[in-house]
């Protein structure tokens, strides 16, 4: 099994593109998650789904947007990137809402820098 | 939110020798978990604790959920566990504390 597949792993972009991040999970979880770390500080949460067909907002969702068209993918949107946007994302998934049996298992990271 | 503050930000160790990791959260929580992220920006799961104590090898890890803390112990520490260690609490809305950059010395 592959897990969690993010594409691209790196990305440089100027001021105001656009670009997607994709998300695969082959585990067949309902709950994906898209999180981003910024240096010296532990992950944050952007957006979730919890099925198929749903979003919501984490802690630090503005300038990006979600979908969840499949089950298996989660995509994250920068509509506009600017230069406080450059991070690290990761993505994860879980079977339920997490627990002892159901952790959220994380992809290698997306390295995304904006000039 | 929820306030999730580790300590120490930064360890070094020798090769052997044994550490704990400290994980203070400014409110009750019904999830904790305790993550390892290596050299190379993976994210390991080490434990799921929201209270009590658990054993992983040479890993170990108690959380008071009534004093708002965790503790993670690594004994006999190795140069593989070099990296950062998170701890994170909440369920889906998961809060992740700073971390505590851990160096192990051969």
């Amino acid at each position: 099994n592959a897990g969690v597949t993010q594409t691209p792993k790196f990305r440089v972009l100027k001021t105001g593109q656009s670009m997607t991040l994709l998300c695969a999970q082959d585990m067949n979880h309902e709950y994906m998650y898209w999180y981003r770390q910024d240096p010296g500080m532990g992950l944050r949460l952007i957006h979730y789904s919890v099925g198929e067909g749903t979003t919501a907002k984490g802690e630090v969702p503005d300038g990006y947007n979600v979908s969840r068209l499949k089950k298996q993918n989660f995509l994250l949107g920068l509509e506009s990137a600017a230069p406080s946007q450059t991070s690290v994302y990761f993505c994860a998934s879980s079977f339920n809402h997490g627990g002892p049996n159901q952790p959220q298992h994380f992809g290698d990271g997306t390295r995304l820098s904006i000039l | 939110g929820i306030q999730v503050e580790q300590s120490p930000p930064d360890l070094i160790l020798q090769e052997g020798a044994n550490s704990t990791l400290r994980c203070n959260f400014s409110d009750s929580v019904n999830n904790l978990q305790w993550f390892h992220q290596n050299p190379w920006g993976q994210l390991i799961n080490l434990f799921y604790i929201p209270s009590g104590t658990k054993q992983n090898g040479r890993l170990s890890a108690t959380t008071v959920a009534t004093e708002r803390y965790s503790l993670l112990y690594i004994s006999s520490s190795q140069t593989t566990d070099s990296g950062v260690y998170f701890c994170a609490v909440g369920i889906v809305d998961m809060r992740f504390g700073a971390g505590t950059r851990l160096t192990v010395k051969p």
